[in-house]
């Protein structure tokens, strides 16, 4: 079984403050996701990464996956109140394609 | 956003009861899960299809049939619903590919009271 720990859980910062969070496994993963999931709602897609050591960026997010493809961090700069939301990291390995494995996530609040 | 139904979006239902959710796709992707989320455990896989009667169980399965009689549809049953079935359960649909990505798209839930 594959493990995804998401840290920290919880982050409440100010509006304009950077951060960064972090997806961490013992396991090899062919490809790992970000969502993005606001209260009421479905987990939102927000970036596939699949490469060791790529790095993506989404506006004011960049993500990144580790070399050894194991480990992804999400920084955000100058956080905004809509970045408010719970972020959930999961991977998938090729041995079952169909299936992924889902952090416990991490929950950030951006106050005005 | 990717064509993605359940109903009903909210149910109350009394312990021992059958509950059967459905989810419904319009984007003919080849996988569909059923997850749920409680506070602490984030999502966490019940059963997920792989093809039309082709089913399997995930992490969390006891409790919980699932049928797909068609690619758009995968329902999820709770034969005897308990107090501890009240979660808020999400389907997600994806279409993986030879390059093992699992994309997921997901649906906008359903919450699910078992008083």
């Amino acid at each position: 079984t594959q493990l995804l720990e998401q840290s920290p859980q919880f982050l409440s910062i100010q509006e304009g403050e950077n951060l960064t969070v972090y997806c961490n496994s013992s396991s090899v993963f062919s490809s790992l996701q970000w969502y993005r999931q606001e209260p009421g709602e479905g987990p939102v897609l927000l970036v596939t990464v699949v490469t060791g050591g790529e790095v993506k960026k989404l506006k004011r997010l960049t993500f990144q996956f580790g070399d050894a493809r194991k480990d992804s961090s999400l920084h955000i700069t100058a956080a905004q109140p809509g970045d408010t939301g719970l972020y959930l990291c999961a991977g998938a390995v090729n041995t079952n394609a169909g299936k992924s494995t889902f952090g416990d996530g991490t929950t950030l609040t951006v106050k005005p | 956003d990717a064509g993605i139904t359940q109903s009903p979006r909210h149910k109350v239902t009394e312990t021992g009861t059958p509950v059967t959710l459905r989810c419904h796709q319009t984007e003919n992707h080849r996988y569909m899960y059923w997850y749920r989320q409680d506070p602490g455990h984030g999502l966490r896989l019940i059963h997920y299809s792989y093809g039309v009667k082709d089913t399997d169980k995930g992490e969390v399965s006891d409790g919980y049939s699932v049928s797909r009689s068609k690619t758009e549809d995968f329902l999820l049953t709770l034969e005897s619903a308990t107090s501890s079935q009240t979660s808020v359960y999400f389907c997600a649909i994806s279409e993986p590919g030879l390059a093992g990505l699992n994309e997921q798209f997901f649906g906008p839930g359903t919450r699910l009271t078992v008083l």
